[in-house]
């Protein structure tokens, strides 16, 4: 069975600040995305990779497959990035494995 | 502007009464999902349409039903919603094509289930 593990469950930085999610799971994939969902709001898919890093704006996902764990990292973090952060991956043909998610709040 | 319609965003039905999900896309993706979310939970994947094809989670009640008439629509029925049901009901899309794979998943906005 398919673990996904995020760490952590919750993160409150200051603006500006560097921030990093951790994923790990516990079988061979064949993508991971990472998703960011809204207080009561739908969710949003911000990057699907299978290998290597993507970056898109102030958002960077890595993903090393040896390892089994992919990062995300918001650089110049701000307010509106407060939301919460799934990392799911790919296991088997269109099913997606969720994790727990990780609760970012981000002060002014 | 293409993209991942859910209708009503929020529903109230009653104890035993049968409700319908709606999800639409102009997306023209060949899966479509349908994902329970519980409060403080991660999506549950419920089933999945890869084209006409129905695909049910092994653990999903047979309370939950699903249509897709067609590539644009899919139905979430629930034949006797429980208090236990009340929950976040997220829709969304993808493309696979047998040379590409699998695309990456476009959400809805959700419909909020709540069962008097």
């Amino acid at each position: 069975k398919n673990e996904v593990e995020q760490s952590p469950q919750n993160l409150t930085a200051q603006e500006g600040e560097f921030i990093t999610i951790n994923c790990s799971y516990s079988v061979g994939i064949s993508a991971l995305h990472w998703l960011q969902q809204h207080p009561g709001g739908g969710i949003v898919s911000l990057f699907m990779l299978s290998s290597g890093k993507k970056k898109h704006g102030r958002l960077i996902a890595t993903i090393n497959i040896q390892e089994k764990h992919s990062s995300l990292h918001i650089t110049a973090s701000h307010p509106r990035d407060s939301a919460v952060y799934i990392c799911a991956v790919r296991w088997g043909a269109q099913k997606l494995v969720f994790g727990q998610g990780t609760r970012l709040t981000i002060n002014p | 502007d293409a993209m991942v319609i859910q209708n009503p965003r929020y529903q109230v039905t009653q104890f035993g009464k049968p409700v319908t999900l709606s999800c639409s896309q102009t997306l023209n993706h060949n899966v479509m999902y349908w994902y329970q979310q519980k409060s403080s939970q991660a999506p549950k994947l419920l089933f999945h349409y890869y084209d006409k094809d129905f695909n049910n989670e092994a653990d999903t009640p047979d309370n939950f039903q699903s249509r897709r008439p067609n590539t644009s629509f899919c139905f979430l029925d629930i034949r006797s919603p429980g208090l236990g049901d009340a929950a976040m009901y997220l829709c969304a899309t993808s493309r696979h094509s047998t040379t590409g794979g699998l695309d990456t998943q476009y959400f809805g906005p959700g419909t909020r289930l709540t069962v008097l």
